[in-house]
């Protein structure tokens, strides 16, 4: 398994600002993912976070919104740009470990736009 | 588009029961199916995995099924503890990322 760690763990933030999300791994992975989990619902993948290239972004999400970065193997970051009260939900940070498809997460962001 | 998709979303069972979580997909391409436990406030706990290739696969307490005929998943906890208590998720795997179901809340009563 992996030990992943995503900062902050919970924020409440205005409309119209951005808030950036940081996912670091205890170990070097190939593919790291961002899922958002709205309330009550299930995960949605958000994009896949490549190493030292463009994330691959799922339909209905924007590079403009979400920006991403990986500069390494073991760490990424998410930025929820231009939040409103929509954007309110759990963002979390996945890894597959050795090309295997069983993924890890970390504990998530909680994020209340106000 | 393909869906993952659960047939309950709540569930209630006494300590000490067996509880059953069912899902069903759409996708007759996914090739692996895992099931996720997520307590408050925490992010997804793998609980069990299984491949295309089988049709059943034991953990501890656990159990998972897999019936492609039908497109059907499920999830068995043995002797369900108050510590079970959570959201259960399945999720598929067809190509590169997992697709998840809406999940079902289990809630474990004394």
């Amino acid at each position: 398994s992996a030990v992943i760690s995503q900062k902050p763990s919970r924020d409440i933030c205005q409309r119209g600002t951005s808030l950036t999300i940081q996912c670091q791994v205890d170990s070097q992975v190939t593919m790291m993912f961002w899922y958002r989990q709205q309330p009550g619902q299930s995960l949605t993948l958000i994009a896949t976070a490549n190493q030292g290239s463009e994330a691959t972004y799922e339909s209905g999400f924007v590079i403009d919104k979400f920006p991403i970065s990986r500069p390494n193997l073991t760490f990424s970051t998410l930025t929820v740009s231009n939040m409103s009260p929509e954007d309110s939900s759990i963002y979390l940070c996945s890894v597959d470990l050795d090309n295997s498809p069983k993924a890890f997460f970390g504990q998530g962001t909680r994020l209340t736009v106000v | 588009g393909e869906s993952v998709g659960l047939h309950l979303p709540t569930l209630s069972v006494q300590e000490g029961d067996n509880s059953i979580i069912n899902c069903a997909y759409s996708n007759s391409a996914s090739d692996y199916f895992i099931w996720y436990k997520q307590e408050s406030g925490k992010g997804p706990q793998f609980i069990i995995d299984i491949r295309s290739n089988m049709d059943k696969r034991q953990g501890q307490r656990v159990t998972v099924l897999l019936n492609k005929t039908v497109k059907h998943l499920s999830l068995q906890i043995a002797a369900t503890q108050p510590g079970d208590s959570a959201v259960y998720f399945c999720a598929e795997n067809s190509g590169y990322a997992l697709n998840f179901g809406k999940g079902t809340s289990l809630l474990v009563t004394p």
